[in-house]
């Protein structure tokens, strides 16, 4: 019963480098969601997909772009990482509802920025 | 725009004692309203939720909240604290369409 699964759990990047993080839900969810979480901080919301074919930007989503590939598959890439984007990153999903749905979270990508 | 605040970054109770992790929203309408914990080097569980049933809600390991409607409140309790209680609590407000907007969490630490 996988759920959620993000990929990699650890990354490491230098300045200026590239990199995408999947993430994969098996719940056949309409919704996803990119977070990242910073110390006292909580989660903002990076990117979101309301359903297959759709994205929209949350609240931190400069530096970011995503791209729904199907139903199961939303990934999250870094054109020119930068230190500030040392975080830890998370994808949830949802059923699609009116707010009232809970969503599910994948474990995260622990990534560094050199 | 909505938000959630939540009060005391760390709290520290002894094994056995009450836990109370307080919480405050500001939404213009009727919120849902979510805890969530967070073990670490873990994502997030869902603890419970508030959607307009029932003012207490109970959840899972024993938690509960009681949503105030008057004091803007979503307060997250436990009647005795047990060890593996000890983890990160947010709360969270819920916009239409299912975004969700969090507090900026609590440790919660339990002394044996």
């Amino acid at each position: 019963n996988a759920g959620v699964t993000q990929t990699p759990k650890f990354q490491v990047l230098k300045t200026g480098q590239s990199m995408t993080l999947q993430c994969a839900q098996d719940m056949n969810h309409n919704s996803m969601y990119w977070y990242r979480q910073d110390p006292g901080m909580g989660l903002r919301l990076i990117y979101y997909s309301a359903s297959e074919g759709t994205t929209d930007k949350g609240e931190v989503p400069n530096g970011y772009n995503v791209s729904r590939l199907n139903k199961r598959e939303f990934s999250l890439r870094l054109e020119s990482a930068a230190p500030s984007q040392t975080s830890v990153y998370f994808c949830a999903s949802s059923e699609e509802g009116q707010g009232d749905q809970p969503q599910h979270f994948g474990d995260g990508t622990r990534l560094s920025i050199l | 725009a909505q938000s959630v605040t939540q009060l005391g970054s760390h709290v520290s109770v002894s094994e056995g004692a009450l836990v109370l992790l307080r919480c405050n929203y500001s939404s213009s309408v009727p919120p849902y309203l979510f805890w969530y914990v967070q073990y670490p080097n873990q994502g997030l569980q869902l603890l419970l939720k508030y959607t307009s049933a029932a003012t207490l809600v109970k959840g899972i390991n024993g938690f509960e909240a009681e949503f105030k409607k008057s004091e803007t409140s979503f307060h997250l309790t436990k009647p005795s604290a047990h060890m593996s209680d000890a983890a990160e609590y947010f709360c969270a407000v819920s916009e239409w369409g299912g975004k969700l907007i969090f507090g900026q969490g609590t440790e919660l630490s339990v002394k044996p």
